[in-house]
């Protein structure tokens, strides 16, 4: 049983680029969070998603960024018009429903140049 | 708004020491607690995750208090390796949300 598979592992991104950020959850999980972790900083989530849902997207962006979990395929976090400030690790996390204990991914580490 | 606090931020031990992190919360209103690992450039790993019901929970050379009144968590770690060395983080689930709210961290360092 695979964990929570994140890819790419490292994506290098111009200032105005996309980036888009992928997350297969464990088998049986049908819950997605993804966090940022900036330099030098802590955890901060960022969305809630459940299959073709978006339960809680508090922590998103305003702009430029966005989020989805299809009924088939991994969550796909997206970036447009990356800058700078958008360099970090972003963890993907899933859980099965009940929302017990979660399990991370390995992190996307995202350098805008 | 629930905030999640970590003293001390680093930490230093000689290897063999006996060990307490703490992790402080604001609002008592938690579904559950859980203590996590990571180690540099990677990800987290789960350690421990205690229920907002239970008072405590141990793995290993690992335990894990709850006192939820008091809004606090203690990760104790005995006999500590330099394998434990890592930074360790405190997040909790909040009642009636699904995300996770991290403390900072307390990173380790356990010399040989």
């Amino acid at each position: 049983n695979a964990g929570v598979m994140q890819n790419p592992r490292h994506l290098v991104r111009r200032r105005g680029q996309e980036a888009r950020l992928r997350c297969s959850p464990m088998k049986g999980h049908s819950h997605v969070y993804w966090y940022r972790q900036l330099p030098e900083e802590g955890l901060k989530f960022m969305v809630y998603l459940q299959k073709e849902n978006i339960i809680d997207e508090s922590g998103m962006p305003k702009e430029r960024f966005s989020a989805e979990f299809p009924k088939e395929g991994p969550s796909i976090l997206r970036i447009q018009q990356v800058v700078r400030g958008d360099s970090a690790a972003y963890f993907c996390a899933s859980s099965p429903p009940g929302s017990r204990g979660y399990t991370f991914g390995s992190g996307t580490r995202l350098t805008v140049v | 708004k629930q905030e999640v606090t970590q003293i001390p931020a680093a930490l230093s031990v000689p290897e063999g020491e006996n060990l307490v992190l703490n992790c402080s919360f604001t609002d008592s209103a938690i579904y559950n607690l859980q203590w996590f690992r990571q180690d540099p450039g990677k990800g987290l790993t789960s350690l421990l995750l205690i229920q907002s019901s239970q008072r405590e929970q141990t793995s290993g050379r690992l335990n894990a208090s709850l006192d939820k009144s008091s809004g606090r968590s203690t990760l104790y770690i005995a006999a500590s390796q330099p394998g434990d060395s890592a930074t360790y983080l405190c997040a909790v689930k909040p009642a009636r949300e699904g995300k996770l709210i991290f403390g900072q961290g307390t990173e380790l360092s356990v010399k040989p």
